[in-house]
């Protein structure tokens, strides 16, 4: 099983501030970092993707790769209550049709 | 999005019964469906693999004759829990790939309640 580790928090931001979400990943060979959110009894809901090395904004949210440092991290703009949620790492390793999943990360937006 | 959809979304049986979950890709042919299974207040556990046609690929530690895999068509997987305990109550979600690969599409989820 590939590793992909996320400090599972909880993770307390003020509402309007950014919230920075951290996840690191094993396999160096891995090709697709994808980021979901997931509600308390509810499944996970696909946020973004990304591919290549740097940035990828799509509204509130910025996903950012460095595959020479195996990290991935997702930044949430102008965070609010309903942000808060568990925030899932996966990465899809190279050859592999599985995604291979993070603990998650707990994120409380206070308003 | 691309939708997938999983029936029922909760089920309440006796112990020692047999409970199916299907896993429906609505809008995209699924070439590929996985099963996950999800404690409280812990991450996603993948059980199995299944690819259309075949037979499922279990992780290690899920039994494969407790936990039946069948992905007869392109959009449809079901999961039968034979032999429900109450260790088995859990969050069951399934996911699906589309045939270009590109990304995974999670269910709604169903809770089993094993009582």
């Amino acid at each position: 099983q590939k590793e992909v580790e996320q400090n599972s928090g909880p993770l307390s931001v003020p509402e309007g501030a950014i919230a920075s979400l951290n996840c690191t990943y094993s396999d160096r060979g891995s090709q697709s970092f994808f980021w979901y959110r997931q509600y308390s009894g509810k499944s996970p809901e696909l946020i973004m993707f990304i591919y290549s090395n740097g940035d990828k904004e799509d509204g509130r949210f910025t996903a950012q790769l460095n595959k020479a440092s195996q990290y991935v991290s997702l930044l949430i703009r102008d965070s609010q209550p309903s942000d808060s949620a568990t925030y899932l790492c996966a990465v899809n390793g190279a050859g592999a049709n599985n995604l291979f999943f993070g603990t998650g990360t707990r994120l409380t937006v206070i308003p | 999005g691309a939708v997938v959809s999983q029936h029922p979304s909760w089920v309440i049986c006796k112990s020692g019964t047999s409970v199916k979950i299907e896993c429906r890709s609505l809008d995209f042919q699924a070439t590929t469906m996985f099963w996950y299974r999800q404690f409280p207040k812990q991450s996603l556990m993948l059980m199995a693999t299944s690819n259309e046609g075949s037979k499922a690929t279990y992780e290690q530690g899920v039994e494969k004759d407790k936990f039946l895999i069948n992905h007869a068509s392109l959009t449809l997987s079901t999961l039968t829990v034979t032999s429900a305990h109450p260790e088995d109550s859990s969050f069951y979600i399934c996911s699906a790939q589309d045939r270009a690969g590109n990304t995974i599409y999670f269910g709604e989820g169903s809770w089993l309640t094993v009582v």
